[in-house]
C-alpha cells in the first residue's frame, strides 16, 4: 500500500520569506501527484498537478517538483502572503486510486 | 467554470439511521471519486467509479454503498450509522480520458451523527 509522508507538519514563517514543503511516497509506481490546498472546514482546492512523465510544474508563486525515483516531492511558495495560511495536502494516485499525505499546514505571519 | 456539487452540505442523523449524499461532477468528467475526512485527518479515499463502473476501492466500510448514475452523478449510501461516521465527506470528478486525471474536488457534506 502507498504511504505519503509530508514534512514539516506545521510551519509559521513571516510574510515575504521562500518555503519549501516536502512530500515523499513509498511506491515510485504512480500515475501523478497533485498538490492541494485546504482552508479549515473547506474543500480541497487544486494548486499544481504534476503527471508521472514531469518533473516541475509552476503556477505563480507555486513551483512544484517530482523525483519518482526517489519517492519525492516539494512545493515550493515564493515570497509568501497572509493568505497562503492554510494547510497544503499532496496526494498520489495510482489510475483511479489516490492516497493522501497528512499536509503540512502553514501560518504566514504579517 | 462549474465546480463539482454535492448535496446536502449539512446533515445531521441519530445513530442507527440511513444516510445518502448526492454528487455532481463536473460536465465531461467520466471519474467520480468519494474520501471521507475526519477531524484533523487527511482524506481517506472510499471508493472511485469510472464510466459508471466501480473503479477502486479503499477503506469503505461494508456498511457504506456507492453507484454512479447514467447521467454521472453519483450518490453514497450510509446505513447503520454510528457515532464514528461524523466527517467531512468529499466527492471529486476528473476526466481520465483527458489523459492527466486533475481531480477536482467539491465543496464537501458534513455528516454529524448524534
Amino acid at each position: 500500500k502507498q504511504e505519503v509522508t509530508q514534512i514539516p507538519a506545521a510551519l509559521s514563517v513571516p510574510e515575504g520569506e521562500n518555503l519549501v514543503l516536502n512530500c515523499s511516497f513509498t511506491d515510485s509506481a504512480i500515475y501523478n501527484l497533485q498538490w492541494f490546498r485546504q482552508d479549515p472546514g473547506k474543500g480541497l482546492t487544486s494548486l499544481l498537478l504534476i503527471q508521472s512523465s514531469q518533473r516541475e510544474q509552476t503556477s505563480g508563486r507555486l513551483n512544484a517538483s517530482l523525483d519518482k525515483s526517489s519517492g519525492r516531492s516539494t512545493l515550493y511558495i515564493a515570497a509568501s502572503q497572509p493568505g497562503d495560511s492554510a494547510t497544503y495536502l499532496c496526494a498520489v494516485s495510482w489510475v483511479n486510486k489516490f492516497y493522501f499525505g497528512s499536509g503540512t499546514k502553514l501560518n504566514v505571519k504579517p | 467554470a462549474a465546480g463539482v456539487i454535492q448535496s446536502p452540505r449539512h446533515l445531521i442523523k441519530e445513530k442507527r439511521e440511513t444516510a445518502t449524499l448526492k454528487c455532481y461532477p463536473i460536465p465531461r468528467h467520466d471519474t467520480v471519486y468519494w474520501y471521507q475526512q475526519g477531524p484533523g485527518q487527511d482524506p481517506q479515499f472510499l471508493i472511485s467509479f469510472y464510466e459508471k463502473m466501480q473503479s477502486d476501492k479503499g477503506s469503505i466500510p461494508d456498511r457504506f454503498s456507492a453507484q454512479q448514475f447514467s447521467d454521472y452523478h453519483s450518490e453514497l449510501n450510509m446505513s447503520s450509522l454510528e457515532l464514528g461516521d461524523s466527517a467531512l465527506y468529499f466527492c471529486a470528478s476528473s476526466s481520465y480520458r483527458a489523459g492527466h486525471n486533475e481531480q477536482f474536488f467539491g465543496p464537501g457534506t458534513r455528516l454529524t451523527v448524534l
